[in-house]
């Protein structure tokens, strides 16, 4: 099984471009999340998925959106990226329960 | 407002010197708390759940322990393979399998 597998590995954008940053999950999972992280901040909730159909913000919303395509997927777009957005993005996916979350490897985006 | 606060920032151990690391917490109405261990480069990956007061939970040289304010992950001998960042994470009562991560513990074991 793959897990959680984020697309692509690593960005660089100018100031005011968009991107998509795409996640799937293998293990059947009903909720997916993306978070961020940034030095000494820990990890910071962005945008939440329930359950197919369903999307809720999380801690930091702010210049980001999502889309849950079906129940394997759910990306992450920014419209017009800004320096602030510099950071590590991790989806994560569950279903409760003891095992918490199953992440993906990170992708590293640097907004210049 | 749910807070988790972990300490210390950094530790570094020589290999065999045992230590614990601290994660206190701030939530209304714990449904569980995490540990998960994060390599460079990578993401977390989870070891532990606990879910009331005075439960324990071991595994290899790691043994994480609750309280109604904190849990403790001690490390027993620790090895350099051990060096990693350790993340906790509280699950509020409510909060729909929400995760509120603290900043991180980075160990760093030397031989």
């Amino acid at each position: 099984n793959a897990g959680v597998t984020q697309t692509p590995k690593f960005q660089v954008l100018k100031t005011g471009q968009s991107m998509t940053l795409q996640c799937a999950q293998d293990m059947n999972h009903n909720s997916m999340y993306w978070y961020r992280q940034d030095p000494g901040m820990g990890l910071r909730l962005i945008y939440y998925s329930a359950s197919e159909g369903t999307t809720d913000k999380g801690e930091v919303p702010n210049g980001y959106n999502v889309s849950r395509l079906n129940k394997r997927e759910f990306s992450l777009r920014l419209e017009s990226a800004a320096p602030s957005q510099t950071s590590v993005y991790f989806c994560a996916s569950s279903e409760g329960g003891d095992r918490g979350y199953t992440f993906g490897s990170g992708t590293r985006l640097t907004v210049v | 407002e749910d807070q988790v606060t972990q300490s210390p920032e950094a530790l570094r151990l020589q290999e065999g010197e045992s230590s614990s690391l601290n994660c206190s917490y701030t939530v209304s109405g714990l449904r569980g708390l995490f540990w998960y261990r994060q390599d460079p480069g990578k993401g977390p990956e989870f070891l532990f759940t606990l879910y009331s007061a005075g439960e324990e939970k071991e595994k290899e040289r790691l043994k994480a322990t609750l309280t109604k304010k904190e849990s403790f992950l001690h490390i027993t001998a620790p090895k350099p393979e051990d060096s990693a960042t350790y993340l906790c994470a509280v699950q509020a009562a409510g909060g729909y399998n929400k995760l509120i991560f603290g900043a991180g513990t980075r160990l760093a074991v030397h031989p």
